[in-house]
């Protein structure tokens, strides 16, 4: 069955940098589209990032565009989200979420999360 | 961007009534290729979101049938045609036909009267 896992989060001073990691399993990781989804506390849903399949595009919120990168390695079934210069804003769990559509975003599977808290 | 504007915030229901849920786009979301790009999301209490209904109507497998998604251009609705108390949570309107960015609505909690 797909699985997606999470993990990399923590307490981190703003300013600092978190590198989170996704495990992928159950299916064809490097035939999907993948995202990250964010989640304040208390609050809704915010589209972070998507990488294609294949790696070769890659978009981002106007919110971490520029701090944060997306990335994937297939031979690892595994997705990244760099996140450089963070925020008290950027305080939320994080989602990676496949994507099986093909020309919208199908959000078919979520991960559990991981809790990103900035602060000093 | 996008913006989805989801009505009510909140939604007590008596267990057994049937509850609808309101969601407005800024823009019609009918993409060039014809389809309507628009889901809906459950969040129960401390999980993740759940995928309910795809492209306006369609049902998820493992979803129960009185889940129900309609609409079309701006306007959109899911509805409960009778509330359990497995359903209550948050839910989310998201739209994919214009992005990036995916944008998501605000969110609606159901909750048991």
């Amino acid at each position: 069955q797909v699985q997606l896992v999470e993990s990399g989060g923590g307490v981190v001073q703003p300013g600092r940098s978190l590198r989170l990691s996704c495990a992928a399993s159950g299916f064809i990781f490097s035939s999907y589209g993948m995202h990250w989804v964010r989640q304040a506390p208390g609050k809704g849903l915010e589209w972070v990032a998507v990488i294609w399949y294949d790696g070769t595009k890659k978009y981002y919120a106007d919110s971490v565009k520029g701090r944060f990168t997306i990335s994937r390695d297939s031979s690892k079934n595994t997705l990244y989200l760099q996140m450089n210069s963070l925020r008290d804003e950027d305080t939320a769990v994080y989602y990676c979420v496949r994507d099986s559509g093909v020309i919208g975003p199908e959000f078919d599977y979520w991960g559990r999360g991981t809790q990103v808290t900035v602060s000093s | 961007d996008i913006v989805m504007t989801q009505s009510p915030l909140s939604l007590p229901v008596t267990l057994g009534q049937p509850a609808s849920i309101s969601c407005r786009s800024s823009q019609s979301l009918v993409h060039s290729n014809g389809n309507t790009y628009l889901n809906w999301f459950q969040q129960r209490p401390g999980q993740s979101p759940r995928r309910l209904i795809y492209e306006v109507s369609k049902r998820d497998s493992g979803v129960p049938d009185r889940f129900s998604g309609s609409g079309s251009g701006t306007d959109f609705t899911l509805k409960i045609s009778r509330v359990e108390a497995e359903d209550v949570g948050v839910y989310y309107c998201m739209q994919g036909t214009h992005w990036p960015p995916v944008t998501f609505g605000g969110g609606t909690k159901v909750e048991i009267k």
